[in-house]
């Protein structure tokens, strides 16, 4: 069965740091898609980033990346510098190309001290 | 207006009540869908219509109707609902098919208690 596993229910960083979010899923397809999705305390999920499975450059935007380990079949997620603003549930999702359906994690909440 | 509006915001029902979702894109996307949103679970798809055509139902109680009478559209009928049906319903559209990336765009949600 395909299933991602997020194991952070909650973390928490200082303003300014850099703070890790992992996820690993289990798939026996070979081309996929994995996302990060934010979701602030107003609701609206929005897209942070995205990879897709046959590219080993790691995907990056801004002070978001990603360390896309394949053969572990890890996906965490680095924010740099972390901000007020990024404080939110953070969710790993997984699909394969030829679906529409996303497999979700059950979400990391992320804490930001100033 | 632009993006993904879902209407209204926070509904209360009876469990003998019958209400309605609205959920209206305005991105010229070919796919709609509802999740549902659970305290602590992962999102739960329940629908997803491609070019007005239902192509997932995962096993959603027959309480629970959608809707969807044009690709920029999507309605969630409830009718009978129970308490454990509360829980915030999320409405999204993508674009599906050679040039979509399938990136998921999100309302803000219906906050929906049943009392």
């Amino acid at each position: 069965a395909q299933t991602v596993t997020q194991s952070q229910p909650e973390m928490s960083v200082q303003e300014a740091e850099t703070v890790t979010l992992s996820c690993t899923y289990d798939t026996s397809e070979s081309d996929y898609y994995l996302f990060w999705y934010k979701q602030p305390p107003s609701r609206q999920m929005i897209l942070v980033i995205r990879q897709e499975a046959y590219k080993q450059q790691n995907a990056t935007e801004n002070r978001f990346s990603v360390n896309f380990q394949k053969a572990a079949k890890s996906f965490s997620l680095k924010i740099s510098d972390s901000q007020l603003g990024d404080a939110a549930m953070y969710f790993c999702a997984y699909r394969v190309d030829s679906n529409y359906q996303l497999i979700w994690g059950a979400g990391t909440k992320l804490i930001i001290k100033p | 207006e632009t993006g993904v509006t879902q209407t209204p915001r926070h509904l209360v029902m009876g469990m003998t009540n019958k209400k309605s979702l609205k959920c209206e894109q305005h991105l010229g996307h070919n796919a709609m869908y509802w999740y549902k949103q659970s305290a602590k679970k992962p999102l739960e798809l329940m629908f997803v219509y491609n070019f007005k055509e239902q192509t997932e139902n995962n096993s959603v109680p027959s309480r629970f109707s959608p809707e969807c009478p044009n690709s920029s559209h999507l309605f969630l009928h409830l009718h009978t609902l129970q308490p454990e049906d509360s829980a915030l319903y999320l409405c999204a559209s993508s674009h599906v098919g050679l040039a979509g990336t399938g990136e998921l765009f999100f309302g803000e949600g219906s906050r929906l208690t049943v009392l």
